[in-house]
């Protein structure tokens, strides 16, 4: 079993639709979680945290599950930018200064 | 305020041969990670450093080594290459110790024959 499992996609939705994407992770003793976006060809960046209570930034709300452990993303509202593979990523221990990466589930917002 | 940079962006090498790859953290970070990512796979940590030593090490063979340097600059080095070696290597730095929010360069994409 992989250590954070994404489905791939890709998702083709059209502009202004809500899109959500799921991610699963093994190691249930995982101290933090985070989205990252990487655009076609770039490196990722930080999209946002995701905290056990959940959290919101603008059109986006991601959302952690320990009991199930999976972590979601909900994109609203989607914009032709937003697309992009968004890479669900957890860090299963501090201070090893590894991020376990899944590897990503592909946006394809289409006009 | 300068990224982290990374050079060259593109590298041609054949099998057998060694690949160096370099960094510039952001400046005043100290922590500095290299993350390997072939087509079709997600990023795969390689190796951390921290105040010029080594901290961790992914599953990688020992060919794959590295350093820091004092000014926290690091380099990637890759002996013996094979044909899948062939990815994207990306270098991230972090403000904290240990990596939690991390911000990558634009990688060097290493091309093995």
């Amino acid at each position: 079993r992989k250590e954070v499992e994404q489905d791939p996609g890709p998702f083709n939705v059209p502009e202004g639709a809500t899109v959500a994407f799921n991610c699963t992770y093994s190691n249930s003793a995982s101290q933090s979680f985070f989205w990252y976006r990487q655009d076609c060809r770039k490196e990722p960046k930080l999209l946002m945290s995701v905290y056990s209570s959940g959290n919101e930034d603008g059109r986006f709300t991601a959302q952690l599950n320990r009991a199930s452990q999976y972590i979601s993303l909900l994109i609203r509202d989607s914009k032709l930018s937003d697309s992009a593979t968004y890479l669900c990523v957890v860090n299963q221990a501090s201070n090893t200064g590894k991020l376990i990466f899944g590897q990503g589930t592909t946006l394809q917002v289409k006009p | 305020e300068a990224g982290v940079t990374q050079s060259p962006t593109h590298l041609i090498k054949t099998r057998g041969q060694q690949a160096t790859l370099r960094c510039s953290p952001i400046s005043g970070h100290t922590s500095v990670y290299w993350y390997q990512q072939a087509l079709g796979l997600g990023l795969q940590f390689l190796l951390w450093y921290d105040e010029g030593e080594e901290r961790n090490r992914g599953n990688f063979p020992p060919r794959f080594s590295g350093r820091q340097f004092p000014n926290y600059s690091s380099e990637l080095n890759v002996n013996a290459l094979e044909l899948e070696d062939s990815a994207l290597y990306l270098c991230a730095s972090s403000l904290t110790l240990g990596a939690n929010v991390l911000t990558f360069g634009a990688g060097s994409r290493l091309t093995v024959l």
